[in-house]
């Protein structure tokens, strides 16, 4: 089982919609969560931190459910720009810094 | 801040060639991360260094693989010799370091683009 699974997608969806991803991870002891988007032919680049109050910004609002180990990413009012991938990240204390990327969920949005 | 920067952006190589990318880490940043991307395997973590010492080598592939961090405003990915299936996508990133605020947040280079013929 890896450790961060994502549905790969395609998500097709149209201009304005809301659109949702979810991510689960295997390790109960894992302590921080991100999203990190990444463009085609282009470095990842943080998205957002999760936080287990969850959090939003702007048209983004991710959550976390530590009892369910999974965290989601919405995002309202889709923008041709938000096509990308999205790459579910935690990481694990006994790993210090390191991350451990999701495959990825890959968003097309179409006008 | 300049970011990560990485060298060079693109290499075509034939196979058995050495293979040299380098990469610059935000100052101040303690923590350097080599990650390799394919299309079948995704993004895969290498190595790993805290304060230029190697923490965590056991994603290189194998002997042909090694990394060094001299100082803490460079560091290297060797190949050697290359092979085909070495073609990838080679990111480097940096990160203020455990303990710091947000210490974990990794910040990528633009990759360097290798093709091993």
């Amino acid at each position: 089982r890896k450790e961060v699974e994502q549905d790969p997608g395609p998500f097709n969806v149209p201009e304005g919609a809301t659109v949702a991803f979810n991510c689960t991870y295997s390790n109960s002891a894992s302590q921080s969560f991100f999203w990190y988007r990444q463009d085609c032919r282009k470095e990842p680049k943080l998205l957002m931190s999760v936080y287990s109050s969850g959090n939003e910004d702007g048209r983004f609002t991710a959550q976390l459910n530590r009892a369910s180990q999974y965290i989601s990413l919405l995002i309202r009012d889709s923008k041709l720009s938000d096509s990308a991938t999205y790459l579910c990240v935690v990481t694990q204390r006994e790993y210090g810094n390191k991350l451990v990327f999701g495959a990825g969920t890959i968003l097309r949005v179409k006008s | 801040d300049a970011g990560v920067i990485q060298s060079p952006r693109h290499e075509v190589t034939e196979m058995g060639q050495e293979v040299t990318l380098r990469c610059k880490p935000i100052s101040g940043h303690n923590s350097l991360f080599w990650y390799r991307q394919t299309m079948m395997r995704g993004l895969e973590l290498l190595i790993y260094f805290n304060n230029n010492v190697p923490i965590d080598d056991s994603g290189m592939p194998e002997d042909r693989f090694s990394a060094k961090m001299p100082n803490a405003s460079f560091s290297t990915l060797k190949i050697q010799p290359s092979e085909p299936r070495d073609s990838a996508v080679y990111f480097c990133a940096s990160s203020p370091g455990a303990g710091k605020f947000l210490g974990n947040i990794q910040y990528f280079g633009a990759g360097t683009r290798l093709s091993v013929l």
